[in-house]
């Protein structure tokens, strides 16, 4: 079956802690991304990437870092210098045709800081 | 700055009532607009994309429609059920940040038997 895996599905933190939430997409897509949801919230955009080896910070980028080096993986790591991480972590991805792409979702990931 | 509203925040109705679900947008320069669908700590389901030069797109009983000019979309469900009851999101590409989408906060929809 063709699709967005993350893992794990609950994540727990101690403070001072770097964790790292997994991203593997079977659907040979170029552009991948990462979305913080809140309660009460839209989802915004951590990072994304539209090609290997290369991505871009999204609005929220502080606190957070990930790398593409693989077409099909793109994990995001949460450092500790994420001061509020308690969140819905969303990953998806497109195939890159300028805009016009529809973007598939992954089953998400939810990260608590104990 | 685009930004992207969704109106109602909240809709109860009872089963079989059409109802429309509204999501307006800031910046018209859009590529492409996407409605999704969320069950209560789960991921997004793509429900339909309706791109710049078209004005409406169908699945089953969803209708949704996009008028560009006037920044504007409106997602029709028609004869509804208690199992589309969930969260709807409306999403834009726009020119910021590659082709990455700006969320409303979501509309949550309760069909009642």
């Amino acid at each position: 079956d063709g699709g967005i895996t993350q893992s794990p599905k609950y994540l727990f933190r101690k403070e001072g802690q770097n964790v790292t939430l997994s991203c593997e997409q079977n659907l040979n897509h170029d552009a991948m991304y990462w979305y913080r949801q809140d309660p009460g919230q839209g989802l915004r955009l951590i990072y994304y990437s539209q090609i290997v080896n290369d991505f871009q910070k999204g609005d929220i980028a502080e606190g957070y870092s990930v790398s593409r080096e693989k077409k099909e993986s793109f994990p995001l790591t949460v450092t500790s210098a994420q001061k509020n991480p308690t969140a819905f972590y969303l990953c998806a991805s497109s195939i890159w045709a300028g805009g016009e792409d529809e973007q598939f979702f992954g089953p998400g990931t939810r990260l608590t800081v104990l | 700055k685009q930004e992207v509203t969704q109106i109602p925040a909240a809709l109860s109705v009872p089963e079989g009532e059409n109802l429309v679900l509204n999501c307006s947008f800031t910046d018209s320069a859009i590529y492409n607009l996407q409605w999704f669908r969320q069950d209560p700590g789960k991921g997004l389901t793509s429900l339909l994309l309706i791109q710049s030069s078209q004005r409406e797109q169908t699945s089953g009983r969803l209708n949704a429609s996009l008028d560009k000019s006037s920044g504007r979309s409106t997602l029709y469900i028609a004869a509804s059920q208690p199992g589309d009851s969930a969260t709807y999101l409306c999403a834009v590409v726009g020119n910021q940040a590659g082709t990455a989408l700006i969320f409303g906060k979501g509309t949550t929809l309760s069909v009642s038997s």
